[in-house]
């Protein structure tokens, strides 16, 4: 059973780089026809989501918040990652990891998720 | 952007009753509709996908219907584990999500 967990600094400064990654386990990232996808959750509120890696190579992000995201991946170590430029207190939340799972190309729903992490945007 | 309306925000319900959750698209979406649960300190799981799908190991008291842009999630007999909250989730075009449905005991 995949299993995935969410790594990085719990607290970045205004205007810097916040920087995750994700470590998949129980699975091979660079298999299958999945959309590795990481996904954001402000306290208390609902869920947007930033951006994914599929197995082609391909990765596409929210037009909201495309001109400050990277999400690169590391196959050799089974891991994805997240960086997102230039952040602001708008962008502290609780930050997912997901496998996607295609119903067709494009479309897909998340049927697995890491537990999560919190990152505060504060000088 | 498809923006997801989920109505109630909040929906009392006493244990043993069922509960329906709406949820309606801006346009519409086929069925290329997820519904989510989430508990306090937990990432959201997967209930149902394809509007009517139950997910693996999903109880049978979960139910899904609808397609276009109007949705319904029903949990028939509510167990005490299903306090929690639900999203749905589109991926017909993008992905997005409602902003939720509390289920809180009454």
């Amino acid at each position: 059973q995949v299993q995935l967990q969410e790594s990085g600094p719990g607290l970045v400064e205004p205007s810097q780089t916040l920087s995750l990654t994700c470590t998949v386990s129980g699975g091979d990232i660079s298999s299958g026809n999945y959309y590795w996808s990481w996904i954001r959750q402000p306290a208390g509120r609902g869920l947007e989501w930033i951006g994914r890696f599929h197995t082609d190579g391909s990765t596409n992000s929210n037009p909201s918040l495309k001109s400050r995201v990277t999400i690169s991946v590391d196959t050799s170590r089974d891991q994805f990652s997240l960086r997102l430029t230039s952040v602001t207190a708008a962008d502290t939340a609780l930050y997912f990891c997901a496998r996607g799972n295609p119903v067709s190309s494009g479309r897909y729903f998340f049927d697995a998720w890491g537990q999560g992490t919190q990152v505060t945007v504060s000088s | 952007e498809i923006v997801m309306t989920q109505s109630p925000a909040t929906l009392s319900v006493s244990p043993g009753e069922s509960a329906t959750l709406s949820c309606r698209a801006s346009q519409s979406v086929s069925s290329y509709l997820a519904w989510y649960q989430q508990k306090p300190g937990q990432p959201p799981r997967l209930l149902l996908h394809g509007a009517s799908t139950r997910a693996t190991g999903i109880p049978a008291r979960f139910s899904g219907s609808g397609s276009g842009t109007e949705f319904t999630l029903t949990i028939s007999s509510l167990q005490s584990e299903d306090f929690a909250v639900y999203y749905c989730h589109q991926y017909y075009d993008w992905l997005t999500f409602g902003g939720g449905t509390k289920v809180e005991i009454k």
